[in-house]
Parts: C-alpha cells; sequence; structure tokens
C-alpha cells in the first residue's frame, strides 16, 4: 500500500480559490466514498474538513468543498483568508479495514 | 465535552515496549470504532491501526503488523496500543481518533472518518 499522492505545496492570495489534489487507486480512492480531508495547524491535532468524499460536518466554512472524480479526489478552498494557512491531508479508506493518508500539502496564503 | 486524552508516551530503547491509552469522555465509547494515527517529526499523518466497537474486527498498516496490538475496554472508556520491538523509526507522536460513521457490512467493516482527537502522546525511539 502506498500513500495517496498530493502535491507537497499550493500557495493563494486572499480572496482567491485553490484546490489540493489527491491521487490514489482504483483500490482506495476509486473504490469507496471514503474521502476525507483534514486540516492541521502547527502543533496541533488534525481537524476534519470533509468526510465521504464531498461532505461538510457541522461548523466547518462551506468555503471548503470536496469532490472526485476516477481514482482522484480534491479539496477546494475558496476565498481564501490568512487564517487557511495550514498543511491538510487526503484520507481513504482502502479496503480489509485500512486506511491511507496523503503525504500532506502546505497551504500558504500569501 | 467530546474529549479524547492520550498517556504512556515517552523514551525507550530500540527493541524496548510501550504501552499507550486513549481515554474517552463526552460520548459513548462502546458505540464507536477507534483508530490511532500517528506523525514522525516533520513528516505526514499515517494511519496504524482501528478497532471496531465490540473489537470484532481489527486492522493494522502493512509495514507494522506483528509488531503493534491494538486493544480497548469498553467498561473503562479507553482504547489502548502495545509497541513491541520499538524501533528509531517509530519515534512519532500517537494520535488516537474517533471514527465517526464506521460501520460493519457483509462481514466487511469500513472506516468512514475521523472527527474527534487527541492531543497526542509522543514516543521516541533512541539508543
Amino acid at each position: 500500500q502506498s500513500a495517496l499522492t498530493q502535491p507537497a505545496s499550493v500557495s493563494g492570495s486572499p480572496g482567491q480559490s485553490i484546490t489540493i489534489s489527491c491521487t490514489g487507486t482504483s483500490n482506495d480512492v476509486g473504490n469507496y466514498n471514503l474521502v476525507s480531508w483534514y486540516q492541521q495547524r502547527p502543533g496541533k491535532a488534525p481537524r476534519l474538513m470533509i468526510y465521504e468524499d464531498n461532505k461538510r460536518p457541522p461548523g466547518v466554512s462551506n468555503r471548503f468543498s470536496g469532490s472526485k472524480s476516477g481514482n482522484s479526489a480534491s479539496l477546494t478552498i475558496s476565498g481564501l483568508q490568512a487564517e487557511d494557512t495550514s498543511d491538510y491531508y487526503c484520507c481513504s479508506y482502502a479496503g480489509s479495514s485500512t486506511v491511507l493518508f496523503g503525504g500532506g500539502t502546505k497551504l500558504t496564503v500569501l | 465535552e467530546v474529549q479524547l486524552v492520550e498517556s504512556g508516551g515517552g523514551l525507550v530503547k530500540p527493541g524496548g515496549s510501550l504501552r499507550l491509552s486513549c481515554a474517552a469522555s463526552g460520548f459513548t465509547f462502546s458505540n464507536y470504532n477507534m483508530n490511532w494515527v500517528r506523525q514522525a517529526p516533520g513528516k505526514g499523518l499515517e494511519w496504524v491501526s482501528s478497532i471496531t466497537d465490540t473489537s470484532s474486527n481489527i486492522g493494522y498498516a502493512d509495514s507494522l503488523k506483528g509488531r503493534f496490538t491494538i486493544s480497548r475496554d469498553n467498561a473503562k472508556n479507553s482504547l489502548y496500543l502495545q509497541l513491541n520491538s520499538l524501533r528509531v523509526e517509530d519515534t512519532a507522536v500517537y494520535y488516537c481518533a474517533r471514527d465517526q460513521f464506521g460501520y460493519c457490512s457483509g462481514g466487511r467493516c469500513y472506516i468512514d472518518a475521523f472527527d474527534i482527537w487527541g492531543q497526542g502522546t509522543m514516543v521516541t525511539v533512541s539508543p
């Protein structure tokens, strides 16, 4: 099992939109509607932002949205704010009671 | 308040053992599947292990099988991770995390998403 593939870094200006990609295989991302996304600030525990490909937990801004096509999933953040600067991780169920995380993407809001 | 609190981390020599604990409060622990996730210093998240609500189904990352053992005690609202034969590369913050909607169907168990996380406990493996 290999980690899901994410870009190492992305950046954007306040008010802009960015998209973070997450590429897996037909054994994980492409086989289940169980992709989730996490935000992690330095020294803090991760926070769930998106689950089941495109659902937002209570309390998460509607500026965050998730989508999926084939073996790839995406997290889009619209109306970027300085507070969105964080690391973001995708995650997918991978069968046999296992999970894979992506390598993480560092988002910088310039 | 819904909360997970890990403990048991520390400094251990290669080949040594540790037992991590995760105390749950503010929710019905026995209703949820639980997981361990770790993060090496400066690195990304790595899923370690999962256990269903009744301990009927357990999963491990391929790289860890045979060295780590997950367990739980629903009467004590506690999750555990026994770490044996520790290696330098096991150095990490270990988080426990609740699976919000994980379920079993047709003999298979599915991990949904981790909605509640603890603050983590640091495990350092060094000669």
